[in-house]
């Protein structure tokens, strides 16, 4: 059965520095590695979907990287913004779709 | 293009009462899922349709939910009779396919009493 963790649970910072979110699985058989953004109260947003033969993918701020064969994935956000405050959920694919979910970690920038 | 709905929001209900959800997802996409998000939690697979059949819902409470895809395009999840620990959010997300982006809707928070 597919676990996926996400340390820590909270991470506060000041405005204007990078960081490293951290995602990890324990079966590496997976078909591909999704990072979404949770606002309180709402829905998920997508942010970067990585195929599992990928290593990283790019969005503006946000670089997200794999590792299959450490079970590993992290999610760089570059010069944080108070607006970047949110929890970070990533979710690890199998081929028929399925997806599991970490707990998220919840972000704090502040001004 | 239009996102997933979901509808209602919100919903009080007392325990042992009845419940459904409904979900419209983004057009021409062929998977549809149930999640389930306790507080604090990340949301949980209910139940996953491909069109308009079941894929996968080895974690549905078959007991007391059911859903449906009618036609492969909207879909219901009822919960009959509701318990206290069904208090949640109950998010519905959509893709183009099995391994495509997930798009998920805005949620129905349920609170049973």
């Amino acid at each position: 059965k597919q676990e996926v963790t996400q340390i820590p649970a909270a991470l506060s910072v000041p405005e204007g520095e990078n960081l490293v979110l951290n995602c990890s699985f324990t079966d590496s058989a997976i078909y591909n590695l999704q990072w979404f953004r949770q606002d309180p109260g709402k829905g998920l947003t997508s942010l970067l979907l990585i195929q599992s033969s990928q290593r990283e993918q790019t969005s503006g701020r946000l670089n997200a990287s794999l590792d299959k064969s450490s079970g590993r994935s992290t999610l760089y956000i570059a010069a944080s913004q108070p607006g970047d405050s949110a929890t970070y959920l990533c979710a690890v694919g199998t081929n028929a779709g399925k997806s599991t979910f970490g707990d998220g970690t919840t972000l704090t920038v502040k001004p | 293009e239009a996102g997933v709905a979901q509808s209602p929001r919100y919903k009080i209900i007392e325990k042992r009462q009845s419940v459904a959800f409904w979900c419209n997802p983004i057009s021409g996409h062929a998977t549809l899922y149930w999640y389930q998000q306790i507080l604090g939690q990340g949301p949980k697979l209910l139940i996953q349709f491909q069109n308009n059949g079941v894929v996968d819902d080895s974690q549905l409470p078959k007991d007391r939910f059911s859903a449906e895809r009618l036609k492969g395009v909207d879909s219901t999840l009822k919960i009959q009779p509701a318990k206290l620990e069904d208090s949640a959010v109950y998010l519905c997300a959509s893709s183009l396919d099995r391994v495509y982006e997930q798009y998920f809707g805005p949620g129905t928070r349920l609170t049973v009493t």
